[in-house]
């Protein structure tokens, strides 16, 4: 199956200070990605749609200046979050479909293993 | 809008005895749903999928599903659970976009315990 990873896997940080994850599909080329927050013992919520070469398309409620997210290849998704807050400690999980062009679906998706982020 | 509904947070099982999951949706269209199962500090796995096809649908490691539209209803069964099956599961539907392509809307999650 196709593989997507995410580095770093874990991360700390002090408040205010920003921080960059990295979503890369090794082994398949992916125009859309998608970047996931899980909080403790909470359900996955959709932040945001990584799209190749064009902005990012936000859900409700997630402050786009404060999640940057630039899809600048076929296989890498960068998530920055800036000026991070306690707040925003989390699960940050990344997904990629493969293009049905390429023998992918539109309705299935890789998930990478996920970030997890504590500010302090 | 596409939404799914768990019903039960925790579902407490010995091993060997069934499992039973259940998920409801609602959707404007027809859904395609899925089962994803998350095991600590490993990425999630998809378990299944029902893409308007057979309404049930087998997956990995003895799970199934039917899609039962009546009910408006996607509950995940195993016949016999194993200690292995200890996670949290969720039931998914997704969203069409412009592109094509859908994201993936979850459910609140359902964690399995199974005592020996």
């Amino acid at each position: 199956g196709a593989v997507v990873s995410q580095h770093p896997s874990w991360v700390i940080c002090k408040s205010g200070t920003s921080v960059k994850i990295e979503c890369r599909s090794l082994d398949f080329q992916a125009t859309t990605m998608f970047w996931y927050r899980q909080f403790p013992k909470q359900s996955l919520m959709l932040m945001a749609t990584s799209n190749e070469g064009s902005k990012a398309t936000y859900e409700q409620g997630v402050e786009k200046d404060k999640f940057l997210i630039n899809h600048a290849s076929l296989t890498l998704s960068t998530l920055t979050v800036t000026s991070a807050h306690p707040e925003d400690s989390s699960f940050y999980i990344c997904s990629a479909p493969i293009n049905p062009q390429r023998g992918g679906s539109y309705n299935e998706q890789f998930f990478g293993p996920g970030t997890r982020l504590t500010v302090l | 809008a596409q939404s799914v509904t768990q019903l039960d947070s925790h579902v407490s099982v010995s091993e060997g005895t069934p499992v039973l999951l259940r998920c409801n949706y609602s959707s404007s269209y027809s859904p395609s749903l899925f089962w994803y199962v998350q095991h600590p500090n490993k990425g999630l796995q998809l378990l299944l999928k029902y893409t308007s096809a057979a309404t049930l649908v087998k997956g990995i490691n003895g799970f199934e599903a039917e899609f039962k539209k009546s009910e408006t209803s996607f509950h995940l069964t195993k016949p016999s659970a194993h200690m292995s099956d200890a996670a949290e599961y969720f039931c998914v539907v997704s969203v069409r976009l412009n592109t094509g392509f859908q994201k993936l809307v979850f459910g609140t999650g359902t964690r399995l315990l199974v005592s020996p």
